[in-house]
């Protein structure tokens, strides 16, 4: 059965620290991993996407990591700020060739960010 | 970049009432996504439409969901009767058409967040 776990379900952390989000799967075929950032109320917003032949990808404070001999994934958040508070959710897509496939969503991570 | 836009907001009912949502994606993507975001869990995909053919909605419960797509652009959601397990937030997204070995990105909507009573 396809699945996307993800570890913590929350966190809290100050303001200015580093913290990182996992990310466990078991997707076949795996096409690609999204990382998603989701504010109250507001819908998902792309982070990151890495194929199969990508280790890692950066958007800014934001660095994904992919391993997929072990299928995990990491976020690392650097320096954070009040407005990194939100929740992430990891997204799997089955597929081939990169085509959309079937998405399969973690439940997320909740951050907090306190000052 | 205009995004994609979805009303109502927020809708309370109460159940066995019936409801819609609409959704205007970003224009010139040609697939569009309905999702059910229930608190605490991530989204799980109701319907893919492709243009105006549906995709996917092996997800979507067919006695009570229902969606169209006319002209493979705005599209509505309905459900009808409800029940209070409907009580959710409704995701639209939308993305271009990919290539072989193009990897699609999904732009999502706020989403109408509906309260069953």
């Amino acid at each position: 059965k396809n699945q996307v776990e993800q570890s913590p379900q929350s966190l809290i952390i100050l303001e200015g620290k580093n913290c990182t989000l996992q990310c466990n799967y078991t997707v076949s075929p795996f096409s690609n991993l999204r990382w998603y950032k989701q504010d109250t109320g507001r819908g998902p917003v792309s982070l990151t996407i890495m194929t199969f032949s990508e280790n890692t990808k950066s958007n800014g404070r934001y660095t994904a990591t992919l391993d997929a001999d072990t299928k995990q994934s990491s976020l690392h958040i650097t320096a954070s700020q009040l407005s990194d508070s939100a929740s992430y959710i990891c997204v799997v897509s089955a597929g081939y060739g990169g085509s959309q496939g079937n998405l399969i969503f973690g439940k997320g991570t909740k951050l907090s960010v306190k000052p | 970049e205009a995004g994609v836009a979805q009303s109502p907001r927020y809708k309370i009912i109460e159940k066995r009432q019936s409801v819609a949502f609409w959704c205007n994606p970003i224009s010139g993507h040609a697939t569009l996504y309905w999702y059910q975001q229930i608190l605490g869990q991530g989204p799980k995909l109701l319907i893919q439409f492709q243009n105006n053919g549906v995709v996917d909605d092996s997800q979507l419960p067919k006695d009570r969901f229902s969606a169209e797509r006319l002209k493979g652009v705005d599209s509505t959601l309905k459900i009808q009767p409800a029940k209070l397990e409907d009580s959710a937030v409704y995701l639209c997204a939308s993305s271009t058409l990919g290539f072989s070995g193009r990897t699609r990105e999904q732009y999502f909507g706020p989403g109408t967040r509906l309260t069953v009573t």
